[in-house]
């Protein structure tokens, strides 16, 4: 079965540094997204991503973070200046269609766990 | 703020057992349902969607739910100890055509032998 592939597994760097996380979607799937889950807490949506341009953004993905598909498989989530408090799991999802009615649910990669040190 | 609640447990039940784990959520606008496994250290996995009042039944599965009451809730029945885990309730905005799921926090399960 087809999965949305992330690298690193875990990540870790210097308070202030930039860091940048690797997702490979489902080949077939149109839509992608990366939310962060904070040890303990609820998983929490930063930016949706389709046909090259952001579609969506939460009120967490500010001008530290930027998103981007640099060719036709990869999609990444760039952090500049991190901080301590961006230590997190990193999860990329990815869908074939954002409709929730079209019954194509999101598949997660298995995180990237980024520690700010 | 829309708010998807959950209790966080965690629930504790014996093997065989029906586990009802519950969610209410605060968008009225809100028309689809989804409950999510996240193993500790794991990515969630969907298991369960529902867009319409009454249950829906996925093997040992079945989701309930009652927009009236803003209410959605998932029963898994002969809990096996390999149900142990985190279940997010997670529900995309209804307003303003946001498909962006918000979830809770999870109830974590557990059952023992």
């Amino acid at each position: 079965e087809p999965e949305v592939t992330q690298t690193p597994s875990h990540q870790v760097t210097q308070m202030g540094q930039e860091v940048i996380l690797r997702c490979v979607p489902i080949s077939n799937h149109l839509y992608f997204y990366w939310y962060r889950q904070i040890l303990g807490q609820k998983v929490e949506f930063l930016v949706s991503f389709y046909n090259n341009e952001i579609s969506e953004k939460s009120e967490i993905f500010d001008d530290q973070f930027s998103v981007e598909r640099p060719d036709g498989s990869n999609f990444t989530l760039k952090i500049r200046s991190t901080k301590l408090e961006d230590s997190a799991m990193y999860f990329c999802a990815s869908s074939e269609d954002r409709r929730p009615y079209s019954n194509q649910p999101q598949h997660f990669g298995d995180g990237t766990r980024l520690s700010i040190l | 703020q829309k708010e998807v609640e959950q209790n966080s447990g965690p629930l504790s039940v014996p093997e065989g057992a029906i586990a009802s784990l519950n969610c209410t959520y605060s968008d009225r606008g809100s028309q689809s349902f989804f409950w999510y496994r996240q193993y500790s250290g794991k990515s969630p996995e969907l298991i369960m969607s529902i867009y319409s009042n009454g249950d829906k039944e996925d093997g040992r599965f079945t989701a309930q739910l009652n927009k009236a009451s803003q209410y959605v809730s998932l029963l898994i029945r002969d809990s096996q100890p390999s149900d142990s885990a985190t279940y997010l309730c997670a529900v995309p905005r209804g307003s303003g055509g946001s498909y962006i799921p918000t979830f809770g926090r999870g109830t974590s399960l557990i059952v023992h032998p």
